[in-house]
């Protein structure tokens, strides 16, 4: 999506290592997401940050850390205690909630690998 | 049982042809429902929400049937171009996630 950017598109770490997934949207949106994908496997919620200033563990947060200073921006660690880092990384924005569920929309991602 | 299950695939079929995946879900409270196309190696992108009436865009239409808990996308007229994943995307109920499942694989062939 246009209005979501994440960067780098590919980046390697080395052991020991703790490195910085960058994710800005100029949506307006509320809530942000990091996601990761294995392949053949689905994404895996790692945090969600539903409004400024708070974020919460998704079902994999271990060996991640997250901050939401700035509506606008929501980067992700990956830390040194993540072991099995390497993944497609997935950034995604929605309005909110507020009745009905809206949906999802996604940066391009971040492809890490282990050096 | 998993939150959201669909059949990985992957579905071979020529062009021309109507193709129909499903999609389970566990949890009957659930009311968001959405599907996504994701091409190799990129994002997933929205493809249409699924409704409780079912509604339809183009050649895709989706379908909710709420009884046996799962939802369905059917492409009709199949085009080389929709060669992807599909992958469908329910909410957990009293939670702001969408729970994703791992996708099924469409390749439409000459």
């Amino acid at each position: 999506d246009g209005g979501i950017t994440q960067s780098p598109k590919y980046l390697f770490r080395k052991e020991g290592q703790n490195v910085t997934l960058s994710c800005e949207q100029n949506l307006n949106h509320d809530a942000m997401y990091w996601y990761r994908q294995d392949p053949g496997q689905g994404l895996r919620l790692i945090y969600y940050s539903q409004i400024v200033n708070d974020f919460q563990k998704g079902d994999i947060a271990e060996g991640y850390s997250v901050s939401r200073e700035k509506k606008e921006s929501f980067p992700l660690t990956v830390t040194s205690a993540q072991k099995n880092p390497t993944a497609f990384y997935l950034c995604a924005t929605g309005p909110g909630t507020g009745g009905a569920y809206q949906p999802q929309h996604f940066g391009d991602g971040t492809r890490l690998s282990i050096l | 049982r998993k939150e959201v299950e669909q059949d990985p695939g992957p579905f071979n079929v020529p062009e021309g042809a109507t193709v129909a995946f499903n999609c389970t879900y566990s949890n009957s409270a659930s009311q968001s429902f959405f599907w996504y196309r994701q091409d190799c190696r990129k994002e997933p992108k929205l493809l249409m929400s699924v409704y409780s009436s079912g509604n339809e865009d183009g050649r895709f239409t989706a379908q909710l049937n709420r009884a046996s808990q799962y939802i369905s996308l059917l492409i009709r007229d199949s085009k080389l171009s929709d060669s992807a994943t599909y992958l469908c995307a329910v909410n957990r109920p009293n939670t702001d996630k969408l729970i994703f499942g791992t996708g099924t694989r469409l390749q439409v062939f000459p």
